[in-house]
């Protein structure tokens, strides 16, 4: 069965330094989705690429946070200073497109900056 | 704005009594729904979803979910749990009314099933 890979699954950094993680959707898959989900707390969306196209970033921290899906398939997340309030599980999902009803989430990276 | 909420940060229920997990939603128009299930350090996984039609939804691993307009709510559901249900439970909302508006989650519920 086809799944969301994301690498790595596990980040420990220092405050200030700089973080990146990479999703690898269900080939296919047009739609891509980063979601950060606080512990405790359900996901909320960063960033929805539809192929290599933003979509919606309205949630995401521009001044220290970037995303890019270059050639519409694979995709990386950056944090650049990470802050302590990074903290968190990073999700990727993707859908067929982003149409569709269901949503196909990765494992997820779990980032403690320390 | 859409908002899905999740009353109960845990519910614990014995193996083999009926489980209710419980979601209320606040959309503008017409509801998707959707229940996902998280395991310990792996990714959320589709159980089931509400589009349109029969109220009743079946899904994955003998779930179910039913559809209240009227009280707002799309509460989880399972006639028999099992300990390998023990797990977070997150119920999301999209308004169908609304183009592509992102999928809205609740908070979780921890669902812990006692053998």
């Amino acid at each position: 069965e086809a799944e969301v890979a994301q690498s790595p699954r596990y980040k420990i950094t220092e405050k200030s330094q700089a973080v990146a993680f990479w999703c690898d959707p269900i080939s296919g898959h047009a739609t891509l989705y980063w979601y950060r989900q606080i512990l405790g707390q359900g996901p909320e969306l960063l960033v929805q690429f539809q192929d290599e196209s933003v979509v919606d970033d309205s949630q995401l921290p521009k001044d220290r946070f970037s995303a890019e899906r270059l050639k519409g398939v694979d995709s990386t997340l950056k944090i650049q200073p990470a802050e302590l309030g990074d903290s968190a599980m990073y999700l990727c999902a993707s859908s067929l497109n982003s149409w569709s009803y269901e949503q196909y989430f990765g494992p997820g990276t779990r980032l403690t900056v320390t | 704005a859409q908002s899905v909420a999740q009353p109960e940060d845990q519910v614990n229920v014995a193996e083999g009594n009926p489980l209710t997990v419980k979601c209320t939603y606040s959309v503008s128009g017409n509801p998707y729904l959707f229940w996902y299930v998280q395991y310990p350090n792996r990714g959320l996984q589709f159980l089931l979803k509400y589009i349109t039609g029969d109220n009743l939804v079946k899904g994955s691993y003998g779930f179910e979910a039913e559809f209240n307009k009227s009280q707002t709510s799309f509460h989880l559901k399972k006639p028999s749990a099992l300990v390998s249900d023990s797990a977070l439970y997150f119920c999301a909302v999209r308004d169908r009314n609304s183009g592509n508006t992102p999928l809205v989650f609740g908070k979780g519920t921890r669902l812990s099933v006692i053998a």
